[in-house]
């Protein structure tokens, strides 16, 4: 089936710098990607939907110049979380779908902040 | 808007013992309904999803879930749980097919040897 790879999957910074976390989709492509933030022991809450060649759309109460996205080409979204605190520390997870309609999901990106 | 509601936070059951969870989703047209499976600090495996047909859809890993429309429910089962089947599930909805998600808060099931 259709995979989609996260890198890294877990990364630890110091308070203040800048993260990059990577979204591919290894063998198909995705006009599409979204991105998704998960608290400890908690669901899933969409952070942004992704899209090939434009800006991406974020969901009401997510700040677009701390969580930057790119979607420069068809199989690859990143997600930048810029001046990094610790409140920003969760598990990004992110899902693409290929062109029959189906989601495929990332492993997640477990960001520390320290 | 769409929601998904889990009622259960956590559920044990014993190895060898039927499993059910609830989930009750609120939207104004047909849903594209989902299970997934959350191993600890992984990604979300997909259970099965119901788009339109037969309401009883079958699954991965013996797993069935059921649509009813006049309950607004999509309920997952599985007959004789495996302790490999410990983790957390999520039911989701979403608008259309290969569209972001809205997730339930999700169930955390543990299984008593």
């Amino acid at each position: 089936g259709a995979v989609v790879s996260q890198h890294p999957s877990r990364v630890i910074c110091k308070s203040g710098t800048s993260v990059k976390i990577e979204c591919r989709s290894l063998d198909f492509q995705a006009t599409t990607m979204f991105w998704y933030r998960q608290f400890p022991k908690q669901s899933l809450m969409l952070m942004a939907t992704s899209n090939e060649g434009s800006k991406a759309t974020y969901e009401q109460g997510v700040e677009k110049d701390k969580f930057l996205i790119n979607h420069a080409s068809l199989t690859l979204s990143t997600l930048t979380v810029t001046s990094a605190h610790p409140e920003d520390s969760s598990f990004y997870i992110c899902s693409a779908s290929e062109f029959t309609g189906e989601l495929f999901f990332g492993e997640g990106s477990r960001l520390t902040v320290l | 808007a769409q929601s998904v509601t889990q009622p259960d936070i956590h559920i044990t059951v014993s190895e060898g013992a039927s499993l059910e969870l609830r989930c009750n989703y609120s939207y104004g047209a047909t849903p594209y309904l989902f299970w997934y499976v959350q191993s600890p600090g992984q990604g979300l495996q997909l259970l099965l999803k119901y788009f339109s047909g037969d309401t009883l859809v079958q699954g991965i890993k013996g797993f069935e879930a059921e649509f009813k429309r006049s309950q607004s429910s999509f309920n997952l089962r599985k007959p004789s749980v495996h302790w490999s089947d410990a983790a957390e599930y999520f039911c989701a909805v979403g608008e259309v097919a290969g569209n972001k998600l809205t997730f339930g808060g999700g169930t955390r099931v543990l299984v008593k040897p």
